[in-house]
């Protein structure tokens, strides 16, 4: 069965410091995988998706991701973050039919200081 | 261009009581799916709706339900409530062939 796992519960970076979320991910088959991100109390907002060719991959708001098959690894990067990043982020990986029911890891909250 | 959208926002209901929510999905998309998120977790697929058949179901017991309606619109039916339901229901839409799943912002549902 697939899996995701985000090993960090809570990272704190400072403005303007770069920063990295980590995703393992576990599948049979090649994965479609996706970085998501939400806000208090709000839905998810698809920030860069995977599904084949680049295995680095560029979002919005200047995230992008690698894909590494050999480490079943999808982490996610941006060089400069800003305060407004500040939010919990989710990794998930596409299984079934299509590919799109989608099976997401624990998240990660980022805290951003001033 | 409006998003997927969701009702209610919020609910409070009691344990044992049934609720229905509403997800209208992103304009030109067919294909609906449902997410339960508890708190400090992350969502779960409950079941996914293409063409007004169930298609794809994850490990949730049969008190949950759904229905899609003609014009891509479903609805998530949960009987028999227990306080564990209390949760965010998320709706995502895709079209068929597309590559990108959107979420509405969610249900909140309370049982007490």
């Amino acid at each position: 069965a697939q899996s995701v796992t985000q090993p960090d519960i809570h990272i704190t970076v400072s403005e303007g410091a770069s920063l990295e979320l980590r995703c393992n991910y576990s599948y049979g088959a090649t994965p479609y995988l996706f970085w998501y991100v939400q806000s208090p109390g709000q839905g998810l907002q698809l920030l860069l998706k995977y599904f084949s060719g680049d295995t680095l991959v560029q979002g919005i708001k200047g995230f992008e991701a690698e894909f590494k098959r050999s480490q079943s690894s999808f982490n996610l990067r941006k060089p400069s973050v800003h305060w407004s990043d500040a939010a919990e982020y989710f990794c998930a990986v596409g299984s079934g039919t299509g590919r799109r029911a989608l099976t997401f890891g624990s998240g990660t909250r980022l805290q951003v200081q001033p | 261009d409006a998003g997927v959208t969701q009702s209610p926002t919020h609910l409070i209901k009691t344990r044992g009581q049934q609720v229905t929510l509403r997800c209208s999905p992103k304009s030109g998309h067919d294909t609906v799916s449902w997410y339960q998120q508890a708190l400090g977790q992350g969502p779960q697929f409950i079941f996914q709706y293409y063409e007004e058949e169930e298609r794809q179901r994850g490990n949730f017991p049969d008190r949950f339900s759904g229905h899609q309606f003609p014009n891509y619109s479903s609805e998530l039916n949960v009987n028999a409530l227990l306080l564990g339901d209390s949760a965010l229901y998320l709706c995502a839409s895709y079209r068929g062939s597309g590559n990108t799943i959107y979420f509405g912002e969610g249900s909140w549902l309370t049982v007490v």
